[in-house]
């Protein structure tokens, strides 16, 4: 199985701020990975695919970058909607594996 | 518009099994590359990978729990069902489905359903 290690598990940070997730995968995935965000509550919503692809409908000042073993997922501006849990994901192959969360809190 | 709806029992007792129902619209489980899936998340936890049925029936498991579950397909109703034998405590959680295209977002999860909590309690 493919293990995904998100860092940090969680980060406090303020509105305006630039905010850096990252995902490294125990092998190569090339660019099969996938970035969620999850509210209180509410079903995860898929923001990045295949590493960098902004999911329709998603802010532009959510980025993703990476191939290989690790990646990144950049929030260029926080905005108060953005604190949530962010999740990476793999889709290279099964069974599929998800990251542990990164929750993003107000500091 | 795609969506999907998870149905089935909330509370289950030990031992039971679990069926749960993904109704879906707006895709077509018969198209090239689709696929349905169900995740599972217990209270406060990491989301977990359970199953996966592609548009031509090939079938994927969890390893961890691939004796325990089955996913079958209903095209005509558009529908995904997914069972759980012998169910236990640590099986609580808010299970739900989403769907996967392989062709046009390499396979994320680009579209959920509100998922369905269920507890597993006597």
């Amino acid at each position: 199985d493919i293990q995904l290690t998100q860092s940090p598990s969680s980060l406090s940070a303020s509105v305006g701020d630039r905010v850096t997730i990252t995902c490294r995968a125990s092998q190569i995935i090339d660019n099969y990975l996938n970035w969620y965000q999850q509210k209180p509550g509410k079903a995860p919503n898929l923001l990045i695919y295949a590493a960098f692809k902004l999911q329709s409908g998603v802010p532009s000042r959510f980025s993703g970058s990476g191939s290989g073993t690790d990646f990144t997922l950049t929030i260029s501006s926080l905005e108060p909607d953005d604190f949530a849990t962010y999740y990476c994901q793999q889709s290279h192959s099964t069974p599929r594996t998800f990251g542990q969360g990164t929750k993003v809190e107000i500091k | 518009q795609i969506t999907l709806k998870e149905s089935g029992l909330t509370l289950v007792k030990p031992s039971q099994t679990l069926t749960l129902t993904c109704s879906f619209s707006g895709f077509s489980l018969t198209t090239t590359g689709v696929g349905v899936g169900w995740i599972r998340q217990p209270p406060g936890k990491a989301l977990e990978w359970l199953a996966l049925i592609f548009w031509d029936d090939d079938k994927r498991y969890s390893p961890s729990l691939k004796n325990r579950l089955t996913i079958s397909k209903d095209t005509s109703r558009n529908q995904v069902v997914l069972s759980m034998t012998n169910m236990d405590p640590v099986d609580t959680a808010t299970y739900y489905c989403a769907q996967t295209d392989l062709m046009r977002n390499v396979g994320a999860f680009g579209y959920w359903g509100q998922g369905a909590p269920v507890t597993v309690s006597s």
